[in-house]
Order: structure tokens, then C-alpha cells, then sequence
């Protein structure tokens, strides 16, 4: 079955930049779309189609594709940025990454 | 305003079967491009996408679990069931239903319902 592989955790200092990746065969032909959860709270849609931002969504959020590998990029984290963050991608029917734990120290 | 929210057992017996009902408003299932997805996250581990229901009737399985899941709508309530059978205590999770875009290169699920925690055990 089609599987999309993680880091199971980031670290960064406040005002940094995280890179998060997610990588999967499938990834040069199919989007990717990135969620973000905090504990207790249902996933929160923040990246689609590769690198869109939804409305509300912080500019310091992007995403980027390159081959078989996508990265959701947070420039200048903050506190409140720390959170699990899952890629979600489709072959025949939709999957979910393994999720990063993005600390923020 | 898209909003949903799953409603269900909070406790059921192992070998039984879970009926999970997804509510929503502030969008229409006869839309072309719509579905209702369950998703689920047994505690402290990922998520797992379970089913997709589309505008269309079309309906999609995790692979994995597709012999023990059905996924029904009905467009005039605005409500999506889900049914699982066979439950067992590693099907503890809590239970999400999410509005679901269907797009060519792929599907996406935003927004999400709070969830429903289901716990199996005797």
C-alpha cells in the first residue's frame, strides 16, 4: 500500500525557519496537502494543492514539491506554531503521513 | 459556515458493530466536487483515513479495512454514516468526519468535525 514517510520530530528556536518533509512515490503526479493539530484539537487544514495557504492561515506557512519529496516550510516559528503536522496525499484513495511533532525550544 | 459533528457510541463491546453519524451544514452533498470523509487517531498515534463518500455516490475504502466498513449518505438530512464492524480494542480512536474536496490530483478534507472518542472493551 501507498505510505508518505515523516520525520517523527523537528526542534527549532523561536524565529527560526522548520522544515518539515514528507516523502512519496506518488507525490510527482498527486498534490499534497498539510495539516497541523495541537493536542486536544481536531487537524486544521494549512497548506493545499502542494503550496496554497487557505484564508486565515499565516503567511509564514509554505509548501513546496520537488520530485518525490514535498516540505512545509515555517519561517519565523513561534510558540504557538508547536504542534503535530501531517501530510496527506491520494494514489487511489487518500493517506496520511506518519506526523511530525514540531517543538519549538 | 462549514461546520460538522460526528455523533455515536462512546463505548462499545468487542466483536460488536460501531454506527458513527456525521451531521453538517453550510454545504450540500449533491454539490459536484463534494464528499464526507472519516478519519481516525487512536490516542497518541497518526491518523488513518478510513472512507470517502462523493457527491456522486461514489464511495472509497481504506484498503485495509474495506471488508468491515460502509459509508452511506443521505443528501436531504445532510448526514453521513459510517459503520464498522467487528470492532476490536485497537479500533479505540477517536473518530473525525471532514468535508472533502475532490479534485484531480487529489482529494482534500477541510474543515474537520471535533471528533468523537470511541472506546472498545467489554
Amino acid at each position: 500500500s501507498y505510505e508518505l514517510t515523516q520525520p517523527p520530530s523537528v526542534s527549532v528556536s523561536p524565529g527560526q525557519t522548520a522544515r518539515i518533509t514528507c516523502s512519496g512515490d506518488a507525490l510527482p503526479k498527486q498534490y499534497a496537502y498539510w495539516y497541523q493539530q495541537k493536542p486536544g484539537q481536531a487537524p486544521v487544514l494549512v497548506i493545499y494543492k502542494d503550496s496554497e495557504r487557505p484564508s486565515g492561515i499565516p503567511e509564514r506557512f509554505s509548501g513546496s514539491s520537488s520530485g518525490t519529496t514535498v516540505t512545509l516550510t515555517i519561517s519565523g516559528v513561534q510558540a504557538e506554531d508547536e504542534a503535530d503536522y501531517y501530510c496527506q496525499s491520494a494514489d487511489s484513495s487518500p493517506v496520511f503521513g506518519g506526523g511530525t511533532k514540531l517543538t519549538v525550544l | 459556515q462549514i461546520t460538522l459533528k460526528e455523533s455515536g457510541p462512546t463505548l462499545v463491546k468487542p466483536t460488536q458493530t460501531l454506527t458513527l453519524t456525521c451531521t453538517f451544514s453550510g454545504f450540500s452533498l449533491s454539490t459536484s466536487g463534494v464528499g464526507v470523509g472519516w478519519i481516525r487517531q487512536p490516542p497518541g498515534k497518526a491518523l488513518e483515513w478510513l472512507a470517502l463518500i462523493y457527491w456522486n455516490d461514489d464511495k472509497r475504502y481504506s484498503p485495509s479495512l474495506k471488508s468491515r466498513l460502509t459509508i452511506t449518505k443521505d443528501t436531504s438530512k445532510n448526514q453521513v454514516v459510517l459503520t464498522m464492524t467487528n470492532m476490536d480494542p485497537v479500533d479505540t480512536a477517536t473518530y473525525y468526519c471532514a468535508h472533502g474536496r475532490a479534485v484531480a490530483g487529489g482529494d482534500w478534507f477541510d474543515p474537520w468535525g471535533q471528533g468523537t472518542l470511541v472506546t472498545v472493551s467489554s
